[in-house]
C-alpha cells in the first residue's frame, strides 16, 4: 500500500527555519513528481511546491520563493521541505502528496500524507 | 497565475438532495481539473480527475463535468458521509497549481 508519512513540524519563532520530511513507501518513489500542499488553520488548501522524480525540476508558489526549498532523496524514498525566514503566515498543516499523471498528461494528487503542523509564533 | 473560484462557499442540503458545486477558472484550463473531498481533521481525498473521471473506489453518486473555464461537481443523492469540504484544483499552469477556496457541504 502507498504510504506517505510527514514529520518535522513544530513551533518556531518568526525568522527561524524548519525542515519537513516525508517518508514514502509502497511505490517506486523516483518515478513520481511529489508535492507539498499546506492548509492554514480554518482555511483552504494552498499548493506550495513540486519536484520532479529525478529532482531536476522544482516549482514554487510565489509566496515561498527564495525562502523554501523542496528536495528529495530517492535512495531514502524521502521528500523534504526546507523552510527558512519563516513568517506567521506560514503557520499551517503541511501535507506531502504524490502526483499521478493520468493518461500521461493530467496530474492529480492521488495519495496524501496525514500532515504535520508548523506554527510560527514568538 | 490562474485563479480558481468556487461557488457557493457553503451550502446546506437534505439527505437525498442533488448537490451541485461550481468552479470557474480565470482562463481556459482544458480538462486539467481535479476535485477533492476533505473531512474535518483528515487529509484531502481525490474524487475526480481530468474534470470528469471518477477515481477508483469513489461512489457513483459523485460526478464531474466541464471543460475550458467552467466545471461542476455533482452529488446526485446526498448521503450523511458526504459532509465535507470540496476543493477544485487546476494543474495546467506550468507546474504552478492552484486550488479553489473550497465549498463546505452540511446536512
Amino acid at each position: 500500500d502507498v504510504q506517505l508519512v510527514e514529520s518535522g513540524g513544530g513551533l518556531v519563532q518568526p525568522g527561524g527555519s524548519l525542515r519537513l520530511s516525508c517518508a514514502a513507501s509502497g511505490f517506486t518513489f523516483s518515478t513520481y513528481w511529489m508535492t507539498w500542499v499546506r492548509q492554514a488553520p480554518g482555511k483552504g488548501l494552498e499548493w506550495v511546491a513540486n519536484v520532479k522524480g529525478d529532482g531536476s525540476e522544482k516549482y514554487y508558489v510565489d509566496s515561498v520563493k527564495g525562502r523554501f526549498t523542496i528536495s528529495r532523496d530517492n535512495a531514502k524514498n524521502s521528500l523534504y521541505l526546507q523552510m527558512n525566514s519563516l513568517r506567521a503566515g506560514d503557520t499551517a498543516v503541511y501535507y506531502c502528496a504524490r502526483a499521478e499523471y493520468y493518461y500521461l498528461r493530467f496530474p492529480a494528487l492521488d495519495y496524501w500524507g496525514q500532515g504535520t503542523l508548523v506554527t510560527v509564533s514568538s | 497565475d490562474i485563479q480558481m473560484t468556487q461557488s457557493p462557499s457553503s451550502l446546506s442540503a437534505s439527505i437525498g438532495d442533488r448537490v451541485t458545486i461550481t468552479c470557474r477558472a480565470s482562463q481556459s484550463i482544458s480538462t486539467y481539473l481535479n476535485w477533492y473531498q476533505q473531512k474535518p481533521g483528515k487529509a484531502p481525498k481525490l474524487l475526480v480527475y481530468t474534470a470528469s473521471t471518477l477515481q477508483s473506489g469513489v461512489p457513483s453518486r459523485f460526478s464531474g463535468s466541464g471543460s475550458g473555464t467552467d466545471f461542476t461537481l455533482t452529488i446526485s443523492s446526498l448521503e450523511p458521509e458526504d459532509v465535507a469540504t470540496y476543493y477544485c484544483h487546476q494543474t495546467i499552469g506550468a507546474l504552478t497549481w492552484t486550488f479553489g477556496q473550497g465549498t463546505k457541504v452540511d446536512i
